[in-house]
């Protein structure tokens, strides 16, 4: 399966725009790239997911290069909710696998 | 709508003891799943029913088995508890495993504990 590389952690300000990157450089042509968030004590959340064109939807929007093999998630502007562990996934319409993700402190 | 609901919320057993964790979702979705995590850990995927009838195993089904009762339910057995099973469980459901745009859907999870 094809892998995703994510930062440990990341600092954010609140209502400031964060860009939380992924690398997969071995991503596949029918690789959809994914993305999900964990809140504190809570089970994941669906955020965004796209294939080649970048995305936007209420929560978030998602960068993806044009080689594929890197993407960016956006929060325009963080707020103290957002903090949580964000997952980047490569999936294939098999299984979602969950690396390690980023965790997203905000700060006030 | 209450979405994915999972009973109970906190379990402690003892090693060897068995028990089951239910999950139901009123989504209308014909996927459901069961994940673990691990401390510090991302989730892994222990079983899945890609439709009612079906389950297949996932990356760390060992010491599991799963019913999918009705399209509804699907829960999860432990038959002889082991502390390497201590975790947090998740149930998820989606409208079509498969599909490269399946969104999966979470419960808030069970919190085990074996001693």
């Amino acid at each position: 399966d094809a892998k995703t590389t994510q930062p440990n952690s990341m600092e954010s300000n609140e209502e400031e725009p964060v860009h939380l990157p992924c690398n997969h450089s071995t991503i596949s042509g029918t690789d959809y790239i994914h993305w999900y968030r964990q809140l504190p004590s809570q089970g994941p959340e669906y955020v965004i997911h796209g294939l080649t064109s970048n995305v936007n939807n209420r929560m978030a929007s998602l960068a993806i290069a044009e080689d594929r093999k890197s993407s960016t998630l956006i929060l325009h502007r963080a707020t103290l909710r957002d903090a949580a562990v964000y997952y980047c996934i490569l999936y294939a319409g098999n299984m979602l696998t969950f690396g390690g993700g980023t965790r997203l402190m905000v700060k006030p | 709508n209450a979405g994915v609901t999972q009973t109970p919320k906190f379990q402690v057993l003892k090693t060897g003891q068995s028990m089951t964790l239910q999950c139901a979702q009123d989504m209308n979705h014909n996927s459901m799943y069961w994940y673990r995590q691990d401390p510090g850990m991302g989730l892994r995927l222990i079983y899945y029913s890609a439709s009612e009838g079906t389950t297949d195993k996932g990356e760390v089904p060992n010491g599991y088995n799963v019913s999918r009762l009705n399209k509804r339910e699907f829960s999860l057995r432990l038959e002889s508890a082991a502390p390497s099973q201590t975790s947090v469980y998740f149930c998820a459901s989606s409208d079509q495993a498969g599909q490269y745009t399946d969104t999966q859907y979470f419960g808030p999870g069970t919190r085990l504990t074996v001693l």
